[in-house]
């Protein structure tokens, strides 16, 4: 199984500060990776997919990039609706996982 | 607008087995395109695919979890379906059924997902 290790696990920010996940995977995806945000008792929705593809509708200012294995994504100035746990999941191979999530929080 | 619902029994007893159905509205499930899952999520912890199939009835399981899993489709009811055997509490999670978009011009993930339901194993 490909693992996904996913980095901090919580982080603490304020409304407009610039905010970065990191993903890293233990092989190479080729690109096949997607972000999820998941709000408290709700499905996750997707963000991001191909490392870098902003899905339809999601705000710009969410982005994604790849350097080799270590994926991040990056949120350009935090809205109070983005306080919310995110999810990298890799669909590469079979099976598809995910990464442990990280929640971010109000300062 | 693609809608997916969960439907299936909230409680199950230990040993036996979990079966949920996943209805599929406002879209057609053949198409070689999409591919429909099951995702899975404990209480307080982090998401696990479990399996997907294709209209066609192609499947693919998680290793974790392939002894026990069987995933079906019905594709006049635009539906699919999975059974757990031998549940334990560690199955108790809640589970989602998603649509896995890939093919020649766009591979995004899961892009439509039910809103989940919450299975407690427990005597």
């Amino acid at each position: 199984d490909i693992q996904m290790t996913q980095s901090p696990s919580t982080l603490s920010a304020s409304v407009g500060d610039r905010v970065t996940i990191t993903c890293r995977a233990s092989q190479s995806l080729s690109s096949w990776l997607a972000w999820y945000q998941q709000k408290p008792g709700k499905a996750p929705n997707l963000l991001i997919f191909k490392a870098s593809s902003l899905e339809n509708g999601v705000p710009s200012r969410f982005s994604g990039a790849e350097s080799g294995t270590e994926f991040t994504l990056t949120i350009s100035s935090l809205q109070p609706d983005d306080f919310a746990t995110y999810y990298c999941q890799q669909y590469h191979s079979y099976p598809w996982t995910f990464g442990q999530g990280t929640k971010v929080e109000i300062k | 607008q693609l809608q997916l619902q969960e439907s299936g029994p909230g409680l199950v007893k230990p040993s036996e087995t979990l079966s949920l159905t996943c209805t599929v509205s406002g879209g057609s499930i053949r198409s070689s395109s999409y591919y429909w899952d099951w995702v899975r999520q404990p209480p307080g912890k982090g998401l696990e695919w479990i399996a997907n199939i294709q209209y066609t009835g192609s499947t693919a399981y998680n290793p974790s979890l392939k002894s026990r899993v069987t995933i079906s489709v019905d594709t006049s009811n635009n539906q699919f379906s999975l059974k757990l055997s031998s549940v334990t509490a560690a199955d108790t999670a809640v589970y989602y059924c998603a649509r896995y978009q890939c093919d020649s011009t766009k591979c995004n993930s899961f892009d439509f997902w039910g809103q989940g339901t919450l299975v407690t194993v427990s005597s």
